[in-house]
């Protein structure tokens, strides 16, 4: 039940694009991104509900096909502090919310 | 505005022992969360309270694990006895209204059984 992401891993120059897929087995109400700093807390992104919505958070936009029960994060004109673990969190249901495997990203100058 | 807090930072107990965690979520947050994140892993839902009443406990080990939120504000999360492998991150969040609105933080409790 837990998502899976993919890349697992991504290094990117500043300036360099990248996408993160998240993918469920399931059908979908909602995906949640959350990106993390090594040993901090979790920050919040964007949510996305079914209806296939799309949502822009300055460089960061994410979009959510509920057919395909997958959404994707785009990251455009990366900078350092996008650096971390990026994680989104589906919900499939009453008491059905799962965080994914994690996208580790890594921006270098 | 304050954000969510929790205590203590570090605990280091033997297996079998008892520990308990103590968060206070953002003023006026009536949903409060609980995770458990292992090293390397992504956060793993526990329990989820609206005000008082538990919405969601369905990954809860309850034969080990215990969580109240009386009158709807604070948490204590407790672990009795504890297992090696219940090592991790404890992490608490709160969001002004459901699993549909955005979930705030605290910087976790990071949980050591040796």
């Amino acid at each position: 039940q837990q998502p899976v992401q993919s890349p697992q891993a991504v290094i990117l120059r500043e300036g360099e694009d990248a996408v993160i897929n998240c993918s469920s087995s399931k059908a979908l109400y909602s995906v949640h991104w959350y990106r993390q700093k090594h040993g901090e807390a979790p920050i919040f992104l964007m949510i996305l509900l079914k209806g296939g919505e799309q949502k822009g958070h300055d460089k960061i936009s994410a979009s959510f096909n509920e057919k395909k029960q997958q959404s994707s994060l785009y990251l455009t004109a990366s900078q350092l502090s996008y650096s971390g673990t990026y994680f989104c969190g589906t919900e499939s249901g009453r008491n059905q919310f799962y965080f994914g495997t994690g996208t580790s990203l890594t921006v270098i100058p | 505005e304050a954000g969510v807090a929790q205590s203590p930072r570090y605990k280091i107990i033997e297996k079998r022992q008892s520990v308990a965690f103590w968060c206070n979520p953002i003023s006026g947050h009536a949903t409060l969360y609980w995770y458990q994140q292992i090293l390397g892993q992504g956060p793993k839902l526990l329990i989820q309270f609206q005000n008082n009443g538990v919405v969601d406990d369905s990954q809860l080990p309850k034969d080990r694990f215990s969580a109240e939120r009386l009158k709807g504000v604070d948490s204590t999360l407790k672990i009795q006895p504890a297992k090696l492998e219940d090592s991790a991150v404890y992490l608490c969040a709160s969001s002004f209204l459901g699993m549909d609105t955005e979930a705030f933080f605290g910087q976790g409790t990071r949980l050591t059984v040796v």
